[in-house]
């Protein structure tokens, strides 16, 4: 089974600055999705940014990107200018590639999540 | 811009008591979700549907029961409310099943069992 660990309960970050966010998980499988998902306080789970596993290229949205190790398993999130409203729950989730009917078809495995706190 | 619509957003329940959590999808998503979030962690699988007619057990599917009423529709229903079920659940949306296609959330339902 897959696991998916972020170590770091809380993080924080003055405006402007850069943070980075860390999460490392554990599978055996070669073909794979990453992902990180935002919680605000509204709890709304908004995508933030996904990674093909067989793409060598680190994915990059606006301020956000990630630095994707495939060998150590470790797939970070780089939050560059921050803003008040980035302010959240963050969460690392795991995805393999599936198909209909195998035990992992549709499952997205969550690691427990980093709170970001943005100071003014 | 609906995309996963979630109804209740909040609910008290008694334990014992029943109740349905209705959840629809206006994307024309094959695959949908059940997910339940307990504090201090991170989303967890109850069941899934890989496309209309099917449902699947996924990671805690004890004490619930799901409906895939049409491809727009995906019910989650407990037949017997415990405390143990307190959480706030979300409702997702894929394309389909496969790894590759981007789960989209609803808001999230809170459910209270006391």
């Amino acid at each position: 089974a897959q696991t998916v660990t972020q170590s770091q309960p809380e993080m924080s970050v003055q405006e402007a600055e850069t943070v980075t966010l860390s999460c490392t998980y554990d599978t055996s499988e070669s073909d794979y999705y990453l992902f990180w998902y935002k919680q605000p306080p509204s709890r709304q789970m908004i995508l933030v940014i996904r990674q093909e596993a067989y793409k060598q290229q680190n994915a990059t949205e606006n301020r956000f990107s990630v630095n994707f190790q495939k060998a150590a398993k470790s797939f970070s999130l780089k939050i560059s200018d921050s803003q008040l409203g980035d302010a959240a729950m963050y969460f690392c989730a795991y995805r393999s590639r599936g198909s209909a009917g195998g035990t992992s078809y549709g499952k997205l495995t969550f690691g427990q999540g980093t709170i970001l706190t943005v100071h003014p | 811009n609906a995309g996963v619509t979630q109804t209740p957003k909040f609910q008290v329940l008694k334990t014992g008591q029943s109740m349905t959590l209705q959840c629809a999808q206006d994307m024309n998503h094959n695959s949908m979700y059940w997910y339940r979030q307990d504090p201090g962690m991170g989303l967890r699988l109850i069941y899934y549907s890989a496309s209309e007619g099917t449902t699947d057990k996924g990671e805690v599917p004890n004490g619930y029961n799901v409906s895939r009423l049409n491809k727009r529709e995906f019910s989650l229903r407990l037949e017997s409310a415990a405390p143990s079920q307190t959480s706030v659940y979300f409702c997702a949306s894929s394309l389909g099943g496969a790894g590759g296609n981007t789960i989209y959330f609803g808001e999230g339902s809170w459910l209270t069992v006391v």
